[in-house]
Parts: C-alpha cells; sequence; structure tokens
C-alpha cells in the first residue's frame, strides 16, 4: 500500500523558517511527481507547488502566494521530499499535506498532514 | 490560473437522499478534473479521477460525469460516512486549482 507520513510542523513567529519533510513508501517514489497541498481554515484546499521526476528534469513550481519563500527539494535516495519555508506569514497557517500525483494526474495517495501555525 | 467554481458551498441532506454537486472551470479541462472527500482532521480522499473514473475501493453510490467546463459529483443514497467535504480539483495545468468545497450535513 502506497503511503506518505509528514514531519516537522510546529509554531513558528511570523518572519520565521520551518522545514517539513515527507517519507513515501509502498511505491516507487522516483516515478512520482510529489506535491504539497495545504488545508487553510476558513478557505479550504490550497496547492502550494510540486517537483517533477529527475528523468524530467526535477524542476519545481509554485503557487503565487509562496513563490520566492518556499522551495521544494527531493531527494529519491531517501524517497522523501521537502518543503523549506521562509519568511512565513500568519496566512501561511494551515495542516500542510504531502501528495503523489504525476502529468495531468490526480493527488494520491496523501499524507496525514502536519500543522503549521505562524503567530507572534 | 484557472479558477474552479463549485456549488453549492453547502447543503443540507438526509440519508438514502441524493445529493449533486456541481464545479464550474473558468476555462475548458477537458476531463482533467478529479473529485476528493475530507473529514474533519483527515487527509483528502481520491474518489473520482479523469471525470468519471472510479477510485478503488470507492463505493460505488459515487459516481462523475462533464467534460469542457461542467462537472458533476453525484452521491446516490446518502451513507451516514459520506457526511463530509467535497473538493473538485483539475489537473489541466499548473497552478493545480481547486474548488473552494462542498460541507454535506445531516438535515
Amino acid at each position: 500500500e502506497a503511503q506518505l507520513e509528514e514531519s516537522g510542523g510546529g509554531l513558528v513567529k511570523p518572519g520565521g523558517s520551518l522545514r517539513l519533510s515527507c517519507t513515501g513508501s509502498g511505491f516507487t517514489f522516483s516515478d512520482a511527481w510529489m506535491s504539497w497541498v495545504r488545508l487553510v481554515p476558513g478557505k479550504g484546499l490550497e496547492w502550494v507547488g510540486r517537483i517533477k521526476t529527475k528523468s524530467e528534469g526535477g524542476t519545481a513550481d509554485y503557487a503565487a502566494p509562496v513563490k520566492g519563500r518556499f522551495t521544494i527539494l527531493r531527494d529519491d535516495s531517501k524517497d522523501t521530499v521537502s518543503l523549506q519555508m521562509h519568511s512565513l506569514k500568519s496566512e501561511d497557517t494551515a495542516v500542510y499535506y504531502c501528495t503523489a500525483t504525476g502529468l495531468e494526474a490526480p493527488f494520491d495517495p496523501w499524507g496525514r498532514g502536519t500543522q503549521v501555525t505562524v503567530s507572534s | 490560473d484557472i479558477q474552479m467554481t463549485q456549488s453549492p458551498s453547502s447543503l443540507s441532506a438526509s440519508l438514502g437522499d441524493r445529493v449533486i454537486v456541481t464545479c464550474r472551470a473558468s476555462q475548458s479541462i477537458i476531463n482533467y478534473v478529479n473529485w476528493y472527500q475530507q473529514k474533519p482532521g483527515k487527509a483528502p480522499k481520491l474518489l473520482i479521477y479523469g471525470s468519471a473514473n472510479l477510485q478503488s475501493g470507492v463505493p460505488s453510490r459515487f459516481s462523475g460525469s462533464g467534460s469542457g467546463t461542467d462537472f458533476t459529483l453525484i452521491i446516490s443514497g446518502l451513507q451516514p460516512e459520506d457526511f463530509a467535504t467535497y473538493y473538485c480539483q483539475q489537473s489541466y495545468s499548473t497552478p493545480r486549482t481547486f474548488g473552494q468545497g462542498t460541507t454535506v450535513e445531516i438535515k
């Protein structure tokens, strides 16, 4: 069974940084585009960004609200993907999910999520 | 960016009811729409992909249809475990975008 598990969430002050990690198992991690999606309180699901496979260039794309502040990296030797977040704002407060996808593909599976709270 | 507009934002229904949720894309996305169910404190769960394809393990009372800009999720015979929030999402282009969600509540 394909599974994902996130770690690294927590409470951080505005302007601070945080790094989330996600480890996959039960599927060929290196063949999957990996995405981060967040559940924003009162707003719903919001796509954060994704990284393609190394064979497809390993490039990452980001949603406009996080571009320039967030970075997605992958380490296929460890079946992990990370989300480095800088210059955090209160509006980044959300549950962050790691999920697998592909070209024109849905998001599946999903991790259980990790809470990030940005507050002074 | 492609906007996904879901309706209604919430609805109240009884056990056994037929529930219809609609999603409209701001431009044609062919059939690249997916539907997810999310319960409080849980991760989203993929129900339907490619507009009409039922994900493995999902009950057959869930169905999807549509193409171009207009899509529909139907729950035929609402069960207690179906009370949740449902989201459509387009996988046609980047950035990927979601509808704002439809919360199905008990009447």
